[in-house]
């Protein structure tokens, strides 16, 4: 079955820790994207990337950092700098615009994210 | 700034009734407009929406755009417990990238 997954569901982390947590996707997707979601709000973008080796900031990336080594994968890194970070994160990836296609973006089930 | 509005934020109906969703916005580099539905974890797709005054349809659920005035509704008709759910809009922009601006999401529930 093709689909986004993301682990750990749940993290708990102390102050002053970096914590990695995992998206990857067989949907052979493009473009990936990280969003935060807190009580209340809606999404807002984190960090996107348009093709392996490359990504750009979203509306939120201050302490925040990814990767793109690969096509299927794309970790976000919460790192000590990141003053709130307890929050859902959600990953998406969609076909992107590199293939002249506008499709839908399609969601992992989250990681619930906690600073003790 | 690149703002999404839904309303309400919260809704509380009976099962059979019809309920109506709305989402304005004010963006710069309007590309499209997306509803998901988002019950505990992942959203899920419901519709995209790019032209105005056509009506998306999949089975009790509907939605038009207004690009004109700016919003979009999303309709429920027949209402089930299982539409409990929060419902996000999204406006999706062409800045290079294919990025969505949501809104704050509305949270419906259906009691029987």
């Amino acid at each position: 079955d093709g689909g986004i997954t993301q682990s750990p569901k749940y993290l708990f982390r102390k102050e002053g820790q970096n914590v990695t947590l995992s998206c990857e996707q067989n949907l052979n997707h493009d473009a990936m994207y990280w969003y935060r979601q807190d009580p209340g709000q809606g999404l807002r973008l984190i960090y996107y990337s348009q093709i392996v080796n490359d990504f750009q900031k979203g509306d939120i990336a201050e302490g925040y950092s990814v990767s793109r080594e690969k096509k299927e994968s794309f970790p976000l890194t919460v790192t000590s700098a990141q003053k709130n970070p307890t929050a859902f994160y959600l990953c998406a990836s969609s076909i992107g615009l590199l293939r002249g296609v506008y499709k839908e973006q399609f969601f992992g089930p989250g990681t619930r994210l906690t600073v003790l | 700034e690149d703002k999404v509005v839904q309303s309400p934020l919260s809704l509380v109906v009976h099962e059979g009734d019809t309920v109506t969703l709305n989402c304005s916005y004010e963006v710069t580099n309007f590309r499209s407009l997306l509803w998901y539905k988002q019950e505990k974890k992942a959203p899920t797709f419901l519709f995209m929406l790019t032209s105005s005054g056509i009506e998306k349809k999949s089975g009790r659920l509907s939605s038009i755009l207004d690009k004109k005035e700016l919003f979009s509704i999303l309709n429920i008709t027949a209402t089930q417990t299982g539409d409990s759910a929060v419902y996000l809009c999204a406006v999706g922009l062409i800045q290079g990238a294919q990025k969505l601006v949501f809104g704050q999401g509305t949270r419906l529930t259906i009691n029987p």
